[in-house]
């Protein structure tokens, strides 16, 4: 059954801790993208990557890290320099210039 | 990146009315595609319209691409309580490989 995991679905933090979301497809596309989503801002691109161990800053990259190590795997570090790390968080993937495919999303919560 | 605009943000109808959202851009799009979003959901593709003046149709749905490929729009005939969600509107950045520009979204909410 092909797809994109994201775990957990919720995930919750104390400020000033760094925090790992985990991405995972199986659907053997190149390019994985994390998006934040915020009440009626829409999705906003925080990271991109078209291949294994290369990556790209989208629009709010700051406070943020990632890695591509493997072709399946995009995990995203929320670092406690981001400043409203509080969100839903959401991983993509696509193998062309195409339809994404969005996983069910961590919903992120920082106190 | 080139924002799109989207109007309006929300619209609340009665069940069995027709429902519109436009997506504007100041600049020429290389193509549109759409999502939908369920509440507590993720967003799922619908449709990718790429030919200036291209309209397609998925049963009640109605996609229209601009004649000078800058504006778009969903139109939703006689609306029912499944088609509650919102919509969104997306274009390729031009600068990075197939990431995407959304629009805010609008958000639709029908009532019996």
């Amino acid at each position: 059954d092909g797809g994109i995991t994201q775990s957990p679905k919720y995930l919750f933090r104390k400020e000033g801790q760094n925090v790992t979301l985990s991405c995972e497809q199986n659907l053997n596309h190149d390019a994985m993208y994390w998006y934040r989503q915020d009440p009626g801002q829409g999705l906003r691109l925080i990271y991109y990557s078209q291949i294994v161990n290369d990556f790209q800053k989208g629009d709010i990259a700051e406070g943020y890290s990632v890695s591509r190590e493997k072709k399946e795997s995009f995990p995203l570090t929320v670092t406690s320099a981001q400043k409203n790390p509080t969100a839903f968080y959401l991983c993509a993937s696509s193998s062309t210039s195409y339809e994404q495919y969005f996983g069910p999303g961590t919903r992120l919560t920082v106190t | 990146g080139q924002q799109v605009m989207q109007i309006p943000q929300y619209q609340h109808v009665q069940e069995g009315e027709d429902f519109t959202t436009y997506c504007n851009s100041s600049t020429t799009l290389s193509n549109i595609q759409w999502y939908k979003q369920r509440p507590g959901g993720h967003p799922v593709f619908l449709i990718q319209l790429v030919k200036s003046g291209e309209v397609k149709k998925q049963k009640r749905l109605t996609f229209q691409f601009g004649e000078a490929k800058k504006n778009s729009s969903l139109h939703i005939t006689a609306t029912q309580t499944t088609d509650v969600g919102t919509y969104f509107c997306a274009h390729e950045r031009g600068d990075s490989g197939y990431a995407l520009n959304f629009g805010k979204g609008t958000s639709l909410l029908v009532t019996p």
